[in-house]
């Protein structure tokens, strides 16, 4: 079993639908957490930190499920633009495991 | 804040040769880099960690006498693929950790290596 595992899609949405990701971990251990997003052949970039309490930056939520180890991000009103491959990341002393990433299609 | 860079972005070489990337974070100090390849649709793979002015720390199947990495300072570590073949072309991106407290990496953009 993967440290950590995620559904690796594709998910295929239409403009302005909500969509929802999770991320399973093994390591209950683990103490930081992270989605990332990565386009086509580009580096990964940070999109924010999960907390314990929820996080929210404008359309994205995070979520994070210590007793369940898991973690979910939620993207409202989906745009083109959020076509991507998403990654959690989990990371415990200062070792990053990156799951395998979740890709989204937003089509027009 | 947390800009990293990475040179070259993009290589080709011979087989046989030897190819040096440079990972550099422009405005903070890096306590940790992190080197990664990446083959097409696969996800990361991590190299190895190094810390400045340690050895690296490779993960289990790479080898460190063809992956040779150095962390000189706080704000440079390369990566040089001795004897580069064929298979060792693939998407290699660092990434840097040095905020105190803080987990989050920043990634470089990326080298992609082709070797001929």
């Amino acid at each position: 079993r993967k440290e950590v595992e995620q559904d690796p899609g594709p998910f295929n949405v239409p403009e302005g639908a909500t969509v929802a990701f999770n991320c399973t971990y093994s390591n209950s251990a683990s103490q930081s957490f992270f989605w990332y997003r990565q386009d086509c052949r580009k580096e990964p970039k940070l999109l924010m930190s999960v907390y314990s309490s929820g996080n929210e930056d404008g359309r994205f939520t995070a979520q994070l499920n210590r007793a369940s180890q898991y973690i979910s991000l939620l993207i409202r009103d989906s745009k083109l633009s959020d076509s991507a491959t998403y990654l959690c990341v989990v990371n415990d002393a200062g070792k990053s495991t990156f799951g395998d990433g979740t890709t989204l299609t937003v089509k027009p | 804040g947390a800009v990293v860079s990475q040179h070259p972005s993009r290589v080709i070489c011979k087989s046989g040769t030897s190819v040096k990337i440079e990972c550099r974070s422009l405005d903070f100090q890096a306590t940790t880099m992190f080197w990664y390849r990446q083959f097409p649709k696969q996800s990361l793979m991590l190299m190895a960690t190094s810390n400045e002015g340690s050895k690296a720390t490779y993960e289990q199947g790479v080898e460190k006498d063809k992956f040779l990495i150095n962390h000189a300072s706080l704000t440079l570590s390369t990566l040089t693929v001795t004897s580069a073949h064929p298979e060792d072309s693939s998407f290699y991106i660092c990434s840097a950790r040095g905020f105190r407290g803080s987990y989050e990496q920043y990634f470089g953009p990326g080298t992609r290596l082709t070797v001929t």
